[in-house]
Protein backbone atom coordinates (compact mmCIF):
# COMPACT_ATOMS: atom_id res chain seq x y z
CA UNK A 1 0.00 0.00 0.00
CA UNK A 2 1.56 3.15 -1.18
CA UNK A 3 1.73 5.97 1.16
CA UNK A 4 1.40 9.66 0.05
CA UNK A 5 4.34 10.34 -2.67
CA UNK A 6 5.65 13.96 -3.49
CA UNK A 7 8.15 14.97 -6.31
CA UNK A 8 10.64 16.55 -6.68
CA UNK A 9 12.38 16.00 -3.46
CA UNK A 10 14.56 19.12 -3.94
CA UNK A 11 14.27 21.99 -6.16
CA UNK A 12 16.07 25.58 -6.41
CA UNK A 13 14.49 28.42 -8.77
CA UNK A 14 15.40 31.82 -8.65
CA UNK A 15 13.57 34.83 -7.87
CA UNK A 16 10.60 35.54 -9.95
CA UNK A 17 10.58 32.39 -11.63
CA UNK A 18 7.33 29.85 -11.19
CA UNK A 19 7.73 26.26 -9.62
CA UNK A 20 4.84 22.94 -9.76
CA UNK A 21 4.90 20.45 -6.89
CA UNK A 22 3.21 17.31 -7.63
CA UNK A 23 1.73 14.91 -4.85
CA UNK A 24 -0.23 11.23 -5.11
CA UNK A 25 -1.67 10.82 -2.02
CA UNK A 26 -2.13 7.31 -0.09
CA UNK A 27 -4.27 4.37 -1.61
CA UNK A 28 -7.90 5.13 -1.26
CA UNK A 29 -7.58 8.82 -0.25
CA UNK A 30 -9.38 11.30 -2.12
CA UNK A 31 -9.02 14.22 -0.79
CA UNK A 32 -5.18 16.36 -0.55
CA UNK A 33 -4.20 18.97 1.50
CA UNK A 34 -1.05 21.35 0.95
CA UNK A 35 1.27 23.10 4.10
CA UNK A 36 4.16 24.87 3.73
CA UNK A 37 7.07 24.17 6.97
CA UNK A 38 9.22 27.32 6.82
CA UNK A 39 12.73 26.08 8.70
CA UNK A 40 12.03 25.73 12.70
CA UNK A 41 8.50 26.37 12.64
CA UNK A 42 5.06 23.93 12.25
CA UNK A 43 3.57 23.55 9.47
CA UNK A 44 0.65 26.12 7.71
CA UNK A 45 -1.90 25.41 5.55
CA UNK A 46 -1.98 26.20 2.41
CA UNK A 47 -5.03 24.78 0.41
CA UNK A 48 -7.22 21.64 0.48
CA UNK A 49 -8.56 19.46 -2.83
CA UNK A 50 -11.46 17.27 -3.13
CA UNK A 51 -13.42 16.43 -6.78
CA UNK A 52 -10.85 18.39 -8.52
CA UNK A 53 -11.99 21.65 -6.15
CA UNK A 54 -10.39 24.08 -4.05
CA UNK A 55 -12.38 23.32 -0.89
CA UNK A 56 -10.55 25.38 1.93
CA UNK A 57 -7.89 28.06 1.54
CA UNK A 58 -5.43 29.74 4.38
CA UNK A 59 -3.93 33.10 4.65
CA UNK A 60 -1.73 32.66 1.29
CA UNK A 61 -1.51 34.81 -1.78
CA UNK A 62 -3.48 34.34 -4.99
CA UNK A 63 0.67 33.61 -6.34
CA UNK A 64 -0.38 30.26 -4.65
CA UNK A 65 -2.40 27.97 -6.54
CA UNK A 66 -3.46 24.23 -7.22
CA UNK A 67 -4.85 21.39 -9.16
CA UNK A 68 -6.45 18.23 -8.49
CA UNK A 69 -6.37 15.47 -11.17
CA UNK A 70 -9.44 12.90 -11.49
CA UNK A 71 -7.24 9.93 -9.71
CA UNK A 72 -6.93 12.23 -7.16
CA UNK A 73 -3.15 13.33 -7.51
CA UNK A 74 -2.88 17.21 -6.93
CA UNK A 75 -0.26 19.92 -8.13
CA UNK A 76 0.49 23.20 -6.17
CA UNK A 77 1.87 26.05 -8.58
CA UNK A 78 3.43 28.93 -7.19
CA UNK A 79 4.29 32.14 -9.49
CA UNK A 80 6.47 34.93 -9.10
CA UNK A 81 8.80 33.02 -6.35
CA UNK A 82 10.02 35.05 -3.33
CA UNK A 83 12.57 34.30 -1.09
CA UNK A 84 10.69 34.03 1.63
CA UNK A 85 8.69 31.24 0.00
CA UNK A 86 11.84 29.06 0.60
CA UNK A 87 10.33 25.87 2.57
CA UNK A 88 9.50 22.32 3.21
CA UNK A 89 6.22 21.68 1.23
CA UNK A 90 4.13 18.92 2.30
CA UNK A 91 1.33 16.98 1.10
CA UNK A 92 -1.30 15.18 3.30
CA UNK A 93 -3.97 13.42 1.90
CA UNK A 94 -7.33 12.06 3.76
CA UNK A 95 -10.61 11.17 3.32
CA UNK A 96 -13.21 13.65 2.73
CA UNK A 97 -15.82 13.69 5.41
CA UNK A 98 -14.84 10.55 6.76
CA UNK A 99 -11.63 11.11 8.54
CA UNK A 100 -9.39 13.75 9.90
CA UNK A 101 -6.37 12.03 9.89
CA UNK A 102 -3.76 13.30 7.86
CA UNK A 103 -0.88 11.21 6.02
CA UNK A 104 1.85 13.12 4.74
CA UNK A 105 4.61 12.78 2.54
CA UNK A 106 8.27 13.31 2.53
CA UNK A 107 8.11 17.33 1.10
CA UNK A 108 9.59 19.10 -1.29
CA UNK A 109 12.31 21.18 -0.28
CA UNK A 110 12.14 24.45 -2.08
CA UNK A 111 15.15 26.76 -2.03
CA UNK A 112 14.41 30.43 -3.65
CA UNK A 113 17.34 32.08 -4.44
CA UNK B 1 -8.75 32.23 12.71
CA UNK B 2 -7.39 29.30 15.17
CA UNK B 3 -4.06 29.92 17.26
CA UNK B 4 -1.78 27.14 18.58
CA UNK B 5 1.01 27.88 21.06
CA UNK B 6 3.55 25.36 22.18
CA UNK B 7 5.54 24.85 24.76
CA UNK B 8 8.82 24.35 25.34
CA UNK B 9 10.03 25.33 22.15
CA UNK B 10 13.22 22.13 23.10
CA UNK B 11 13.24 19.52 25.93
CA UNK B 12 15.53 17.63 26.87
CA UNK B 13 15.36 14.99 29.24
CA UNK B 14 17.10 11.87 30.79
CA UNK B 15 16.57 8.29 29.26
CA UNK B 16 14.01 6.63 31.51
CA UNK B 17 12.49 9.96 32.46
CA UNK B 18 9.48 11.33 31.62
CA UNK B 19 8.29 14.24 28.76
CA UNK B 20 5.42 16.50 28.54
CA UNK B 21 4.24 18.96 26.49
CA UNK B 22 1.57 21.28 26.31
CA UNK B 23 -0.58 23.12 23.74
CA UNK B 24 -3.10 25.82 24.30
CA UNK B 25 -5.90 26.56 21.33
CA UNK B 26 -8.17 29.54 21.02
CA UNK B 27 -11.04 28.52 18.95
CA UNK B 28 -13.64 27.14 21.58
CA UNK B 29 -15.13 24.94 18.31
CA UNK B 30 -12.14 23.18 17.44
CA UNK B 31 -12.87 19.66 18.26
CA UNK B 32 -10.01 17.23 17.10
CA UNK B 33 -6.36 17.08 18.25
CA UNK B 34 -3.51 15.34 16.62
CA UNK B 35 0.34 14.97 17.70
CA UNK B 36 2.79 14.38 15.12
CA UNK B 37 6.44 13.58 15.43
CA UNK B 38 8.78 14.68 13.01
CA UNK B 39 12.42 12.94 12.68
CA UNK B 40 15.14 15.05 11.19
CA UNK B 41 14.76 15.11 7.65
CA UNK B 42 11.96 12.97 7.47
CA UNK B 43 7.66 13.10 7.04
CA UNK B 44 5.74 14.70 10.31
CA UNK B 45 3.90 10.99 11.13
CA UNK B 46 1.01 10.95 13.59
CA UNK B 47 1.88 9.46 16.95
CA UNK B 48 -1.79 9.49 18.81
CA UNK B 49 -4.98 12.22 18.83
CA UNK B 50 -7.74 13.16 20.57
CA UNK B 51 -11.14 14.27 19.90
CA UNK B 52 -12.97 17.12 22.04
CA UNK B 53 -15.37 14.31 23.70
CA UNK B 54 -12.71 12.43 25.39
CA UNK B 55 -10.55 13.99 28.17
CA UNK B 56 -7.65 11.78 27.76
CA UNK B 57 -5.92 8.53 25.14
CA UNK B 58 -3.61 6.41 25.83
CA UNK B 59 -1.34 4.45 23.73
CA UNK B 60 1.75 2.49 25.22
CA UNK B 61 4.07 4.73 26.66
CA UNK B 62 2.25 7.62 25.08
CA UNK B 63 -0.62 9.71 26.45
CA UNK B 64 -2.73 12.42 25.59
CA UNK B 65 -4.96 14.95 27.99
CA UNK B 66 -7.33 17.82 27.03
CA UNK B 67 -9.65 20.55 29.23
CA UNK B 68 -11.88 21.29 27.12
CA UNK B 69 -12.50 24.48 29.64
CA UNK B 70 -8.87 25.29 30.40
CA UNK B 71 -8.12 25.24 25.88
CA UNK B 72 -4.87 22.93 26.26
CA UNK B 73 -4.22 19.84 25.89
CA UNK B 74 -0.86 17.48 26.86
CA UNK B 75 1.22 15.29 25.22
CA UNK B 76 2.95 12.36 27.89
CA UNK B 77 5.83 10.20 27.25
CA UNK B 78 6.97 7.95 29.67
CA UNK B 79 10.12 5.54 30.05
CA UNK B 80 11.56 7.90 27.59
CA UNK B 81 13.99 6.30 24.59
CA UNK B 82 16.96 7.91 22.50
CA UNK B 83 14.36 6.66 19.61
CA UNK B 84 11.60 9.36 20.98
CA UNK B 85 14.24 12.30 20.03
CA UNK B 86 12.28 14.10 17.53
CA UNK B 87 10.25 17.68 17.00
CA UNK B 88 6.53 16.86 18.09
CA UNK B 89 4.16 19.00 16.67
CA UNK B 90 0.27 19.51 18.14
CA UNK B 91 -2.21 20.41 16.11
CA UNK B 92 -5.65 21.61 16.61
CA UNK B 93 -8.83 21.47 14.14
CA UNK B 94 -12.60 21.58 12.95
CA UNK B 95 -14.99 20.67 10.88
CA UNK B 96 -15.07 23.91 8.51
CA UNK B 97 -19.09 23.26 8.28
CA UNK B 98 -18.45 21.54 5.08
CA UNK B 99 -17.07 18.36 5.90
CA UNK B 100 -13.29 18.94 5.67
CA UNK B 101 -10.69 19.43 8.17
CA UNK B 102 -8.24 22.21 8.29
CA UNK B 103 -4.96 21.79 10.64
CA UNK B 104 -3.07 24.52 12.77
CA UNK B 105 0.12 23.82 14.28
CA UNK B 106 1.89 24.61 17.32
CA UNK B 107 5.26 25.77 16.37
CA UNK B 108 7.02 22.15 17.67
CA UNK B 109 9.33 21.05 20.07
CA UNK B 110 12.22 19.79 20.05
CA UNK B 111 12.83 16.96 22.18
CA UNK B 112 16.18 15.02 23.17
CA UNK B 113 16.39 12.08 25.31
CA UNK B 114 19.77 11.59 26.74
CA UNK B 115 21.54 8.21 26.91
Amino acid sequence: DAGVTQSPTHLIKTRGQQVTLRCSPKSGHDTVSWYQQALGQGPQFIFQYYEEEERQRGNFPDRFSGHQFPNYSSELNVNALWLGDSALYLCASSLYRREEKLFFGSGTQLSVL
Amino acid sequence: GENVEQHPSTLSVQEGDSAVIKCTYSDSASNYFPWYKQELGKRPQLIIDIRSNVGEKKDQRIAVTLNKTAKHFSLHITETQPEDSAVYFCAASRDSGAGSYQLTFGKGTKLSVIP
